[in-house]
């Protein structure tokens, strides 16, 4: 079992550029939630997707939007970045109801914006 | 809402001391509590869990942790720490066993001296 996966490791912007991030969940799992990660911080939660839907959401701004696909693996899309976007973007797996202690993190997406 | 706050951002004990990294919480309902372990360049490991029940949980690598509703605490610690324990431990709150977003603190970076 690979785990969750997420591509690519690490990735350069400029400001107003738009971004693609990639995670594959743990095999067996439906759902998929994203964090992020600022320097010298905790993790904060972006949203949850389950069913190809938006589950939650936290206090994020519009220019961040996800999809997940019918294979469950999902994409993080941010648009018009901004420096303070710049941050390691952690994808997280789970099976819907499984408890937050059967969430699986991957290795992040390390973003740079210039 | 709930929040978490973790006493000292960075804690230094020498090898085979008592590590304790403090975490306290705020939450309006009974939570559940995690802490997890983040290595440099590496997604998020759980270390453990409170969830019911026995409110002394014990994790991996020889960490512990108790659950005190009335101190809003949940502290980890470990008897004699280890040269791999040098790591950035993250403590987390979730609102209930099936949601699983997590609010996480700021982080406690572990210093190990030898």
């Amino acid at each position: 079992d690979a785990g969750v996966t997420q591509s690519p490791t690490h990735l350069i912007k400029t400001r107003g550029q738009q971004v693609t991030l990639r995670c594959s969940p743990k095999s067996g799992h439906d759902t998929v939630s994203w964090y992020q990660q600022a320097l010298g911080q905790g993790p904060q939660f972006i949203f949850q997707y389950y069913e190809e839907e938006e589950r939650q959401r936290g206090n994020f701004p519009d220019r961040f939007s996800g999809h997940q696909f019918p294979n469950y693996s999902s994409e993080l899309n941010v648009n018009a970045l901004l420096l303070g976007d710049s941050a390691l973007y952690l994808c997280a797996s789970s099976f819907l109801g499984g408890g937050a202690d059967t969430q699986y993190f991957g290795p992040g997406t390390r973003l740079t914006v210039l | 809402a709930q929040s978490v706050t973790q006493l000292g951002s960075h804690v230094s004990v020498s090898e085979g001391a008592l590590v304790l990294l403090r975490c306290n919480y705020s939450s309006s309902v009974p939570p559940y509590l995690f802490w997890y372990v983040q290595y440099p360049n590496q997604g998020l490991q759980l270390l453990l869990k409170y969830t019911t029940g026995a409110t002394l949980v014990k994790g991996i690598n020889g960490f512990e942790a108790e659950f005190k509703k009335s101190e809003t605490s949940f502290h980890l610690t470990k008897p004699s720490a280890h040269m791999s324990d040098a790591a950035e431990y993250f403590c987390a709150v979730s609102l209930d066993f099936g949601n699983e977003k997590l609010t996480f603190g700021t982080g406690t970076r572990l210093t190990i001296i030898p």
